[in-house]
């Protein structure tokens, strides 16, 4: 049984460069989940979809950030013309639209330089 | 909206001991859902318990229970027996119930627990 895969794991990027990340959810979980989470912070809600449908945007998704959910299955959350302010772990979790647990993924570290 | 306080931001106890680690939380909601969440050292989060706010019986996990005071809110995680291995971040977290589909957790700060030999 695999868990919730986070690419790339870690990345380094200059400002103003744009990245992306992916998130795999445990097979047939239809909902999935993104947040942030600073050195010694607890996580930060960003987005979350149900299937490809994105159900709500946290106040902290900025429009240099955009997330999609294509087909229901992967992730992908893009972050464009990064700041310094954007260094952060990106975690990605999955669930059961009918359970109240939901499984991480070990996170991707971003570092803007 | 939900808030999630961890008054602790560090802890340490010595192995085999207890430590309780607080939660407070502010809500309007009468349905919804707590957790305690565990993040070691560059590892993955992980669930450690949950606990219903619809059940008075607080939930127990191995070494692992809670206090759930619903009138006061407070939701307070006793780790029995501690081991090396427990030291980590710790989160509180609230989710609301709904029929159409649980909220996104909403998450304290957290508290870190060192557990010394």
């Amino acid at each position: 049984d695999t868990g919730v895969s986070q690419n790339p794991r870690h990345k380094i990027t200059k400002r103003g460069q744009n990245v992306t990340f992916r998130c795999d959810p445990i097979s047939e979980h239809n909902r999935l989940y993104w947040y942030r989470q600073t050195l010694g912070q607890g996580p930060e809600f960003l987005t979350y979809f149900q299937n490809e449908a994105q159900l709500e945007k946290s106040r902290l998704l900025s429009d240099r950030f955009s997330a999609e959910r294509p087909k229901g299955s992967f992730s992908t959350l893009e972050i464009q013309r990064t700041e310094q302010g954007d260094s952060a772990m990106y975690l990605c979790a999955s669930s059961l639209i009918v359970r109240n647990t939901i499984y991480f993924g070990e996170g991707s570290w971003l570092t803007v330089v | 909206a939900q808030t999630v306080t961890q008054s602790q931001p560090e802890m340490s106890v010595q192995d085999a001991e207890t430590v309780t680690l607080s939660c407070t939380y502010d809500t309007s909601e009468n349905n919804y859902y707590l957790f305690w969440y565990k993040q070691p050292p560059s590892r993955q989060m992980i669930l450690v318990i949950r606990q219903e706010a619809y059940k008075q019986q607080n939930a127990t996990e191995n070494r692992f229970s809670v206090n759930f005071q619903k009138a006061a809110k407070s939701f307070s995680l006793k780790i029995s027996d501690s081991q090396l291995g427990d030291t980590a971040m710790y989160f509180c977290a609230f989710m609301k119930f709904q029929y159409s589909g649980n909220t996104p957790l909403v998450f304290g700060k957290g508290t870190r627990l060192s557990v010394i030999a």
